[in-house]
């Protein structure tokens, strides 16, 4: 089975702090994705990476960059990260581009700032 | 651009009883992907079903299915014989199949089961 894994369930920073989520997958995956969730929202893509130093945005990227040096790692980094940033934030991967394999998903991590 | 639309953001199903999700997408593409994520609270999100456009036949999962209907762009999801388990948070997807990876997701559908 696909493992995504992201570091940390639950995260609290203080305003204005630099903070970075990381995301691995053990499946070779080319793609990887990172979304955040509010309530009533769904999903919203913030960023996403094809190959290993790509990256594309998504309809969320303000406030936010990516990483990825390694093809198994995306990191998402919130440069100063503000309170509306707070929400809960996902990581997927999938294997390429043209199959009609799913988006594999981490557990989440559920950021706090104050 | 393509958009998924759920307009149920809750439901309630008594358990062992049967339930209907909607969803709706609106995209000018004749081929391409859907699929349902179950989420269930604090628990990863996971594949339900998934159907390709280009195939007629409805998707089946055990006790999950669908009702693909392309022409009117309507996706909708029924879980027979509900189960206490089957509480989520669902969510209809759609990917096109060009080089865009992007998948858009509808806004979610509370699923609650009544003992």
């Amino acid at each position: 089975d696909v493992k995504v894994t992201q570091s940390s369930r639950y995260l609290v920073k203080r305003t204005g702090e630099k903070v970075f989520l990381e995301c691995v997958q053990d499946m070779d995956h080319e793609n990887m994705f990172w979304y955040r969730q509010d309530p009533g929202l769904g999903l919203r893509l913030i960023y996403f990476s094809y190959d290993v130093k790509m990256k594309e945005k998504g309809d969320i990227p303000e406030g936010y960059s990516v990483s990825r040096e390694k093809k198994e790692r995306f990191s998402l980094i919130l440069e100063s990260a503000s309170t509306n940033q707070t929400s809960m934030y996902l990581c997927a991967s999938t294997v390429d581009s043209y199959s009609n394999q799913p988006q594999h998903f981490g557990d989440g991590t559920r950021l706090s700032i104050l | 651009a393509q958009t998924v639309t759920q307009s149920q953001p809750e439901m309630s199903v008594q358990e062992a009883e049967t339930v209907t999700l909607s969803c709706t997408y609106d995209t000018s593409e004749s081929d391409y992907y859907l699929f349902w994520y179950k989420q269930p609270p604090s628990r990863q999100m996971i594949l339900v079903i998934r159907q390709e456009a280009y195939k007629q036949q409805n998707a089946t999962e055990n006790r999950f299915s669908v009702n693909f209907q392309k022409a009117a762009k309507s996706f909708s999801l029924k879980i027979s014989d509900s189960q206490l388990g089957d509480a989520a948070m669902y969510f209809c997807a759609y990917r096109s199949r060009n080089r865009d990876d992007k998948i858009i997701f509808g806004k979610g559908t509370r699923l609650h089961i009544l003992p």
